[in-house]
């Protein structure tokens, strides 16, 4: 198993452009969930979803938007890119149920210059 | 404010040393919680869970402590090595439903060889 996989990696936006951030994995895990993480900071929740077809705002949903239309992916998308959007993007994902341990990417690194 | 947080930011440890990274949780009703290790640009890996029917639990060179009373949850890794360089982060789940981890700031710990 692959795990949870990001891409890209890292990505240089200009302000007001757009991009989506891929997440996909393949443990056939329901819940996928997209996280933020500045500098010298813990994870902050953007979205998540329990499963195909449903998501839910986390801390802080301002400027982004999700879908999830299979198991498998949850992308994440930002339509008008803003210096305050630079950050570490985390996806994870987790089996159906509480008390169950979440998988992380490695990250895509953005930033809005 | 945030639930969970932690009372160091940093910690510096010999090689060989225990460690011992602490985390201090405020809602009562929380009974999963975890550890995750983050290294320099990647994701955050887990380490080791407990939910709140323990009071201790051990993996390799990692014990995971849950004191209820004090609302207090320890990690402590036996013969530190410069591998465990990383920043540890503490999370806690409440079993009410689709409630996502909560996740406290982090402590950075560094090996000295």
């Amino acid at each position: 198993n692959a795990g949870v996989t990001q891409t890209p990696k890292f990505r240089i936006l200009k302000i007001g452009q757009s991009m989506t951030l891929q997440c996909t994995q393949d443990m056939n895990h329901n819940y996928m969930y997209w996280y933020r993480q500045d500098p010298g900071m813990g994870l902050k929740l953007i979205y998540y979803s329990v499963g195909a077809g449903i998501t839910d705002k986390g801390e802080v949903p301002n400027g982004y938007n999700v879908s999830r239309s299979t198991t498998e992916d949850f992308p994440l998308r930002l339509e008008l890119a803003a210096p305050s959007q630079t950050s570490v993007y985390f996806c994870a994902s987790s089996r159906q149920g509480n008390n169950q341990p979440q998988h992380f990417g490695d990250g895509t690194r953005l930033s809005i210059l | 404010g945030e639930s969970v947080g932690l009372h160091l930011p940093t910690l510096s440890v010999q090689e060989g040393d225990n460690s011992i990274i602490n985390c201090a949780y405020s809602n009562s009703a929380s009974d999963y919680f975890i550890w995750y290790k983050q290294e320099s640009g990647k994701g955050p890996q887990f380490i080791i869970d407990i939910r709140s029917n323990m009071d201790k639990r051990q993996g390799q060179r990692v014990t995971v402590l849950l004191n209820k009373t004090v609302k207090h949850l320890s990690l402590q890794i036996a013969a530190t090595q410069p591998g465990d360089s990383a920043v540890y982060f503490c999370a806690e789940n409440i079993n009410s439903g689709n409630t996502p981890l909560v996740f406290g700031k982090g402590t950075r710990l560094s090996v000295i060889a």
